[in-house]
């Protein structure tokens, strides 16, 4: 079965620090890695996706097949970055659970001034 | 686009009652619709895969009999908990999704759920 760890259930850093948020998953197949943020007292939403290759609002994720990993990385972080955010995995096409997430544990980043 | 609601936002309910959780896609219509838990600060929680028109799919550990999921429109799934208990009491998330989005999931605002 698939697994989505976030070891850090807090992360702290001062404005203008650089920010990892950590994600490793175990999988035997290709999956479809994600980050999501929840801001205080709104809804989950997709931040980014690994097949994109995107950077959204500075955050940047790339998949390392090799470590099973998926970290977020921030160089320089903003106080409006304060949320908590899920990393998930997305069995790939074909699979029998097409479009069922499986989310990590969550990490909570407070960005101080 | 892509927007999904939830109603109520938040029910108390007394011990032994039943409450219905509405979750509806207002500008796409849903084929598959996914119920989560999650406790404060905590991960979600896959409750079940509901796809139009056809039973739900329960998560290993979930009592479908307590949970009951209709998805009878393509705009509509409901999660009914039956015979509330306290322990119930939680923060309850639906999210939607459709092929032609290849099946990004867009999540509701959440219920919260206190049983006294």
């Amino acid at each position: 079965a698939q697994r989505v760890t976030q070891p850090e259930k807090l992360l702290s850093v001062f404005k203008g620090a650089p920010v990892e948020l950590k994600c490793n998953y175990s999988y035997s197949g290709s999956p479809e890695l994600f980050w999501y943020v929840q801001y205080s007292r709104q809804r989950l939403q997709l931040l980014l996706r690994h097949i994109s290759r995107e950077s959204i609002k500075g955050f940047t994720a790339d998949l390392n097949k090799g470590e099973t990993s998926f970290h977020l990385k921030k160089p320089f972080a903003q106080e409006e970055d304060s949320a908590m955010y899920y990393c998930a995995l997305r069995l790939g096409a074909g699979g029998t659970s097409y479009g069922k997430l499986t989310f990590g544990q969550g990490t909570i980043l407070t960005v101080h001034p | 686009g892509a927007v999904v609601s939830q109603h109520p936002s938040w029910v108390i309910c007394k011990s032994g009652t039943s409450v219905k959780i509405e979750c509806r896609s207002l500008d796409f219509q849903a084929t598959t619709m996914f119920w989560y838990r999650q406790f404060p600060k905590q991960s979600l929680m896959l409750m079940a895969t509901s796809n139009e028109g056809s039973k739900a799919t329960y998560e290993q550990g979930v009592e479908k009999d307590k949970f009951l999921i209709n998805h009878a429109s393509l705009t509509l799934s409901t999660l009914t908990v039956t015979s509330a208990h306290p322990e119930d009491s939680s923060f309850y998330i639906c999210s939607a999704g459709t092929l032609d989005r290849a099946y990004e999931q867009y999540f509701g605002p959440g219920t919260r759920l206190t049983v006294t």
